[in-house]
């Protein structure tokens, strides 16, 4: 049983694109909701983390959108490029039960150029 | 720059050998993991510890073990290895406290025949 659900599993868009990765949590202890990236034949690194006390975070082209009555959180990747083409993990952490990381499932995206 | 370095790239091993997965951290982190990575269920806990001797069970210990004797190195053990332990295997560090990072090494796939 996956304590946090990541969809769609794959997603392509051209340049330019906005791809859109969803993922829901059940564990309403979760305070820590990082995204991860990860290139083939690389580890994940760490892209971009939200808080559930802030509803959207922006770094660069890439933004959390996190609604925390639903227990959902979007990572939106804006004017995407080839270059972003990876697999993207969502996760969650509880403090309290120390620094353990919760995985989605992972979403591969293709950016075409 | 923080490094996590796994022992192996590639390991294939019979069915039934005792495998060790090497990792060792050069920047002094408290926390060490070990996840497990397959297609389409992310990346699942396998242990992790907090200090040195200090081990826990994460979603999937089921068939292995883990040895901490010193901070920067944290050793998975396949008991009795089994080709359904085929898979990605990745090593991560982080420092204790609030939304730490976590750093990932290259990863060792094992292939158990």
């Amino acid at each position: 049983q996956q304590q946090v659900k990541q969809s769609p599993q794959s997603l392509i868009v051209q340049k330019g694109g906005i791809p859109i990765i969803n993922c829901a949590y059940e564990n309403t202890a979760f305070d820590y909701f990082p995204w991860y990236q990860q290139f083939p034949g690389k580890g994940p690194a760490l892209l971009i983390a939200i808080r559930p006390d802030v509803s959207e975070k922006k770094e660069g082209r890439f933004t959390i959108s996190f609604n925390k009555s639903a227990k959902q959180f979007s990572l939106h990747i804006m004017d995407s490029q080839p270059g972003d083409s990876a697999t993207y993990f969502c996760a969650a952490s509880d403090e309290a039960a120390g620094n353990k990381l919760t995985f989605g499932g992972g979403t591969r995206v293709l950016v075409k150029p | 720059d923080v490094k996590v370095t796994q022992s192996s790239r590639y390991l294939v091993k019979r069915t039934g050998e005792k495998v060790f997965l090497e990792c060792v951290q050069d920047m002094d982190h408290e926390n060490m993991f070990w996840y497990r990575q397959d297609p389409g269920l992310g990346l699942r806990l396998i242990y992790f510890s907090y200090d040195v001797k200090m081990k826990e069970k994460g979603d999937i210990p089921e068939g292995y073990s883990v040895s901490r004797e010193k901070k920067e190195r944290f050793s998975l053990i396949l008991e009795s290895a089994s080709t359904n332990q085929t898979s990605m295997y990745l090593c991560a560090s982080s420092l204790l406290g609030m939304d730490t990072e976590a750093f990932f090494g290259q990863g060792t796939r094992l292939t158990v025949v």
